[in-house]
């Protein structure tokens, strides 16, 4: 079984479209995270979240929305999409503030 | 802030020999957690090996092995017996105790092992 999962793996979409990006983790973790990986691979925090509560909300856009309708999932919602938006899209989740992350597949987002 | 920096873009090394890659950090905090990422081209994001700043030792996981060095702020990783599945990006990661969790990431290393 899939320990934190990602829907869609892949996604391509046009400028100025609205589009999401779901995540689920079944580990019984309390802390979930988005980061984002550019074409240089650099992997940077976007969102934390501990137990459906916002923590760290890194300098991103407000096009970027994070949504977390339980401990269990934590949604992205991406607003009028740029081709700056093109990159992967990993999320990741922990059982407390001292607990390694785990990783989920990762989506590659194309804006053309 | 926090800084991680790896110096090695990319790197090569035999099959069944020995490679270390180096990743130094920046930070004036004194507890703190390291970790080392492996990221084959699968994409998916694997743990490596994880040291928490308080602990002397050195971790070491079968093959894997880190030389935490917290006076020099340096944190390598050595990989001993090295095999083609070991081929990938290699990114070593900082995180801040009570600070949302959140990963600091150097910019990676590409490690090839030829046959």
């Amino acid at each position: 079984d899939t320990a934190v999962s990602q829907t869609p793996k892949y996604l391509v979409t046009q400028m100025g479209n609205d589009k999401s990006i779901k995540c689920e983790q079944n580990l019984g973790h309390d802390t979930m995270y988005w980061y984002k990986q550019d074409s240089k691979k650099f992997l940077k925090i976007m969102f934390s979240y501990n137990n459906k509560e916002l923590i760290i909300n890194e300098t991103v856009p407000n096009r970027f929305s994070p949504k977390s309708p339980d401990k269990a999932h934590l949604n992205l919602h991406i607003n009028s999409l740029e081709l700056g938006d093109s990159a992967v899209y990993f999320c990741a989740s922990s059982h407390s503030a001292r607990d390694t992350q785990y990783f989920g597949p990762g989506t590659r987002l194309t804006v053309l | 802030a926090q800084t991680v920096t790896q110096s090695q873009p990319e790197m090569s090394v035999q099959e069944a020999e020995t490679v270390t890659l180096s990743c130094t950090y920046d930070t004036s905090e004194n507890n703190y957690y390291l970790f080392w990422y492996k990221q084959p081209p699968s994409r998916q994001m694997i743990l490596v090996i994880r040291q928490e700043a308080y602990k002397q030792q050195n971790a070491t996981e079968n093959r894997f092995s880190v030389n935490f060095q917290k006076a020099a702020k340096s944190f390598s990783l050595k990989i001993s017996d090295s095999q083609l599945g070991d081929t990938a990006m290699y990114f070593c990661a900082f995180m801040k105790l009570n600070a949302g969790n959140m990963l600091t990431f150097g910019g990676g290393t590409r490690l090839m092992v030829k046959p």
